[in-house]
C-alpha cells in the first residue's frame, strides 16, 4: 500500500521558537495532503488543507500565520508551528490523498512538546 | 460544516462476541464513510470503508453498515479476539474531492479475556 512519511517522529521545542514538520507520499503523488492534531485521549481535528502550488485552506478557528503550510511539490508538504507555547504540544498527523480520491494515507504522526 | 457523533465512547466486550459501534453524520452531501483504528501513539489504520451507494461491506470479520436516509453507519466487529482492543474512530467526508475527514470522537474497544 502507499506510503506517508512524517519527520520528526518527536520533538521538544523552547516556547517562542517555532518548528517545522515535514509529511512525504513516498510512493504516490499526493494531490492534497491534510493536516490534523489530536490531543490525549481526544479525536483527529482537521487543522488545513494544503494542495499543490496553491494556498492552503484552514479550518475554523486555526490560525494561518501560527500554523503555516507550504506544499512545494506533489509528494512533500510541510507544517510550521511558529512561537510555539505549551498548549501547542499535541499529536500531529498529515495524511496524503492521491488522484482520483480514494482512501486516506495517514503519515505516523509528530508528537510536539512544548517547554 | 460536516458533525459526526459516535457511540458508546467505550464498549466492553467478552473475548468472542461481537461489538457495535454507531455514528450518525449531519451533511447529507457526504458520500465517504471510512473506519479507523488506533492504537495508543501511532498512525490511524483504516479498517473499513464504505461509499454512499452502498449499503453494507463485509471483510472478514469486520463489516460496515450504511443508511442514508437515516444518516447513520455502524461497524461491527465479530468474533472478537484480544487484538482488537484499540480506539475505533468513524470518519465522513464528501469523497473524491478536496474536503478533509470529519471524524466521530472515538469508542475505546476492550475485549475482555
Amino acid at each position: 500500500g502507499a506510503v506517508v512519511s512524517q519527520h520528526p517522529s518527536w520533538v521538544i521545542c523552547k516556547s517562542g521558537t517555532s518548528v517545522k514538520i515535514e509529511c512525504r507520499s513516498l510512493d504516490f503523488q499526493a494531490t492534497t495532503m491534510f493536516w490534523y492534531r489530536q490531543f490525549p485521549k481526544q479525536s483527529l481535528m482537521l487543522m488545513a488543507t494544503s494542495n499543490e502550488g496553491s494556498k492552503a485552506t484552514y479550518e475554523q478557528g486555526v490560525e494561518k500565520d501560527k500554523f503555516l503550510i507550504n506544499h512545494a511539490s506533489l509528494t512533500l508538504s510541510t507544517l510550521t508551528v511558529t512561537s510555539a507555547h505549551p498548549e501547542d504540544s499535541s499529536f500531529y498527523i498529515c495524511s496524503a490523498r492521491g488522484f482520483g480520491g480514494g482512501q486516506d494515507y495517514f503519515g505516523p504522526g509528530t508528537r510536539l512538546t512544548v517547554t | 460544516g460536516e458533525n459526526v457523533e459516535q457511540h458508546p465512547s467505550t464498549l466492553s466486550v467478552q473475548e468472542g462476541d461481537s461489538a457495535v459501534i454507531k455514528c450518525t453524520y449531519s451533511d447529507s452531501a457526504s458520500n465517504y464513510f471510512p473506519w479507523y483504528k488506533q492504537e495508543l501513539g501511532k498512525r490511524p489504520q483504516l479498517i473499513i470503508d464504505i461509499r454512499s451507494n452502498v449499503g453494507e461491506k463485509k471483510d472478514q470479520r469486520i463489516a460496515v453498515t450504511l443508511n442514508k436516509t437515516a444518516k447513520h453507519f455502524s461497524l461491527h466487529i465479530t468474533e472478537t479476539q484480544p487484538e482488537d482492543s484499540a480506539v475505533y474512530f468513524c470518519a465522513a467526508t464528501l469523497g473524491g474531492g478536496a474536503d478533509g475527514l470529519t471524524f466521530g470522537k472515538g469508542t475505546h474497544l476492550i475485549i475482555q479475556p
